[in-house]
């Protein structure tokens, strides 16, 4: 079965910038979706379609793309910024869905 | 305002059967594909399956642990989306959402949760 990968963990100081990157074959033919946790919440979209930004969503929260590899940026990362974060694309044909195991994001 | 709102989690045994329902309002529910998503307990996301809208044909797909013993449907008239589950398992035991891709290609929206626990 298809699969995102993500790293489980990356953490950064205040004001800093956090790199969370997401990997899987079929990137170059499928959008990515990235959403942020907090804990006890469901999960908020915070970009869409590898690089657009919903309404509402912060412009320090950034995305991009490079082959089989999207990436979720985050600018000046604030404490309220600690959350999980899951990528989220789908399988070369478009009709299953699978999300990225997820990164903890530790503000230090 | 979207709302999306689960109901009928619980307890149940492995084995048995039970019914999710999502109530949604604040949008065009019959031309929404909607999709339910799960989340073991201090585990991941895991997309479970979707329906479309009856317009795009009214098909679900559904995740492979699922297929076969999850049944995803929907009513229109009652902006409702259902998740039946049939021989549960141990491992089906999640908070499930119910989520809608509306405006931006993934999944917008998203309800609060219901959480099914699967325990003898």
């Amino acid at each position: 079965s298809y699969e995102l990968t993500q790293p489980p963990s990356v953490s950064v100081s205040p004001g800093q910038t956090a790199r969370i990157t997401c990997s899987g074959d079929a990137l170059p033919k499928q959008y990515a979706y990235w959403y942020q946790q907090k804990p006890g919440q469901a999960p908020v979209l915070v970009i869409y379609k590898d690089s657009e930004r919903p309404s509402g969503i912060p412009e320090r929260f950034s995305g991009s793309s490079s082959g089989t590899t999207v990436t979720l940026t985050i600018s000046g990362v604030q404490a309220e910024d600690e959350a999980d974060y899951y990528c989220q694309s789908a399988d070369s044909s478009g009709t299953y869905k699978v999300f990225g195991g997820g990164t903890k994001l530790t503000v230090l | 305002e979207v709302q999306l709102v689960e109901s009928g989690g619980g307890l149940v045994k492995p084995g048995g059967s039970l019914r999710l329902s999502c109530a949604a309002s604040g949008f065009t529910f019959s031309n929404a594909w909607m999709s339910w998503v799960r989340q073991a307990p201090g585990k991941g996301l895991e997309w479970v399956g979707r329906i479309k809208s009856k317009t795009d044909g009214g098909t679900t797909d559904y995740a492979a642990p699922v297929k076969g013993r999850f049944t995803i449907s929907r009513d229109d008239s009652k902006n409702t989306l259902y998740l039946q589950m049939n021989s549960l398992k141990t491992e089906d035991t999640a908070v499930y959402y119910c989520t809608t891709t509306v405006t931006t290609g993934g999944f917008d929206y998203w309800g609060q949760g219901t959480l099914v626990t699967v325990s003898s």
